[in-house]
């Protein structure tokens, strides 16, 4: 099994782009794709990307998702932030039969 | 709307047994693969176990195989985990959550989770 890295927290102003990244520890980030998910406070979470760079339906396009091969990693990039996108983040992948969650990150929107 | 809803969970004492529900609304349940993931206090997220549609193909995560058991009722749009000898590292929020999955039984090649619960808090303590 691989493990997923996340930056504890980050921070950004209203307006502005922060970008998350996921850190796959063994293996090729491309071998197994990406899901993110959102967890407001208080809430379940919900995803905002699957397939590395798919938005579901009903999410805005200021969130998108890449992958980079060279650094072996994910990202989650949010464009023209919101106080309402201040939460958890969280990535998860997928190897053998087990199903892996990154530590998740905390997004503070100042 | 789509919608899970959890139950079942409580205060429990180490050693104990308690069984989750996971009431599935507007959609065919047994058409998913269906999870179940947790949250410690604090924590992060933990999967934890899934059922193929017809119950035949079940994973669990390591820390709780023998110990706990996920079914479901199709004809009741449900999903359930049987948790036995619980320990107190296994408190936490238990969501259910409607999951695409690829396997071919030793392997998954797809997961997704795009449907989640609110959850139910399992607290193991004397």
């Amino acid at each position: 099994n691989f493990m997923l890295t996340q930056p504890h927290s980050v921070s950004a102003s209203p307006g502005k782009t922060v970008t998350i990244s996921c850190t796959r520890s063994s293996g090729s980030i491309a071998s197994n794709y990406v899901q993110w998910y959102q967890q407001r406070p208080g809430s379940s979470p919900t995803p905002v990307i699957y397939e590395d760079n798919q938005r579901p339906s009903g999410v805005p396009d200021r969130f998108s998702g890449s992958i980079d091969s060279s650094s072996n990693s994910a990202s989650l990039t949010i464009s023209g932030l919101k106080t309402e996108d201040e939460a958890d983040y969280f990535c998860q992948s997928y190897d053998s039969s087990n199903v892996l969650f990154g530590g998740g990150t905390k997004l503070t929107v100042l | 709307e789509v919608q899970l809803v959890e139950s079942g969970g409580g205060l429990v004492q180490p050693g104990g047994s308690l069984r989750l529900s996971c009431a599935a609304s507007g959609f065919t349940c047994s058409s998913f693969w269906m999870s179940w993931v947790r949250q410690a206090p604090g924590k992060g997220l933990e999967w934890v176990a899934n059922i193929k549609q017809d119950g035949s193909e079940k994973y669990y995560v390591d820390s709780v195989k023998g110990r706990f058991t996920i079914s479901r009722d199709n004809a009741k749009n449900s999903l359930y985990l049987q948790m036995n000898s619980l320990r107190a590292e296994d408190t936490a929020v238990y969501y259910c959550a409607r999951s695409t999955v690829v396997t071919d039984e030793t392997y998954f090649y797809y997961y997704y989770m795009d449907v989640w619960g609110k959850g139910t808090t399992v607290t193991v303590s004397s």
